[in-house]
């Protein structure tokens, strides 16, 4: 398996432009989370997925943001519009749930850079 | 408000110095996890430990959850530098166990 699939794996785009960035986990994953990791904040969970379906969206920072997963091997986040403040790696996770303590397998992130 | 503090924050030592990072917390986890990250990479589990005062070794790598589910420690011995990262540790919370809680990480530079 290839692992999880980000892209881009940059983006450099400009304030109140939309930005879309895409995921591809696991095949036979059925939890799908996307993070932001800055400096500051470190690892923060935005949303996450079960079996296709938002479980817990409560880490999205504002109606900018907003998280699709169509189905099974695809997800997307999109941020519109996009604010310099937003700039930040974000990682796409998937895991197996089902078992206790499951491992999350992670992408290897877009950098988003708003200027 | 972090619940998790890893410390220290930041680490730089020589190939074959022992270290110790430590992630602390006044809640309790029903599970606490280890990752490291690598520049340009996302983060790789480690370990996974689940039981109060359990000890897991992975190769030079040893990893203690305390007795009380709130800490855990990472000692690494004769540091590499192979064992450069962040190294992350991440706690799961009773009933829903997907939700991570992360700590925000100890950088370690490990110098030939």
């Amino acid at each position: 398996d290839a692992g999880v699939i980000q892209s881009p794996r940059h983006e450099v785009t400009e304030m109140g432009q939309e930005v879309t960035l895409r995921c591809k986990p696991i095949s036979g994953h059925n939890s799908l989370f996307w993070y932001r990791q800055t400096m500051m904040r470190g690892l923060e969970l935005l949303i996450y997925f079960n079996n296709n379906v938002p479980i817990d969206d409560s880490g999205m920072p504002e109606d900018r943001f907003s998280a699709k997963m169509p189905n099974a091997s695809f997800s997307t986040l999109k941020i519109q519009p996009s604010e310099p403040r937003d700039s930040a790696v974000y990682f796409c996770a998937s895991s197996y749930w089902g078992q206790l303590n499951t491992e999350a397998f992670f992408g290897q992130g877009t950098r988003l850079t708003v200027v | 408000t972090q619940l998790l503090e890893q410390s220290p924050q930041f680490l730089s030592i020589q190939e074959g110095e022992n270290l110790t990072v430590y992630c602390n917390s006044s809640s309790v986890f029903s599970s606490l996890q280890w990752y490291r990250q690598e520049p340009g990479e996302g983060p790789v589990l480690l370990v996974t430990v689940v039981t109060g005062g359990e000890v897991k070794k992975l190769k030079r790598l040893t990893f203690q959850f305390g007795d009380a589910r709130k800490d855990s420690s990472l000692h690494i011995t004769a540091a590499q530098p192979g064992d450069t990262g962040l190294y992350l540790c991440a706690g799961g919370r009773a009933g829903n166990n997907r939700k991570l809680i992360w700590g925000l990480g100890t950088s370690l530079a490990v110098n030939p």
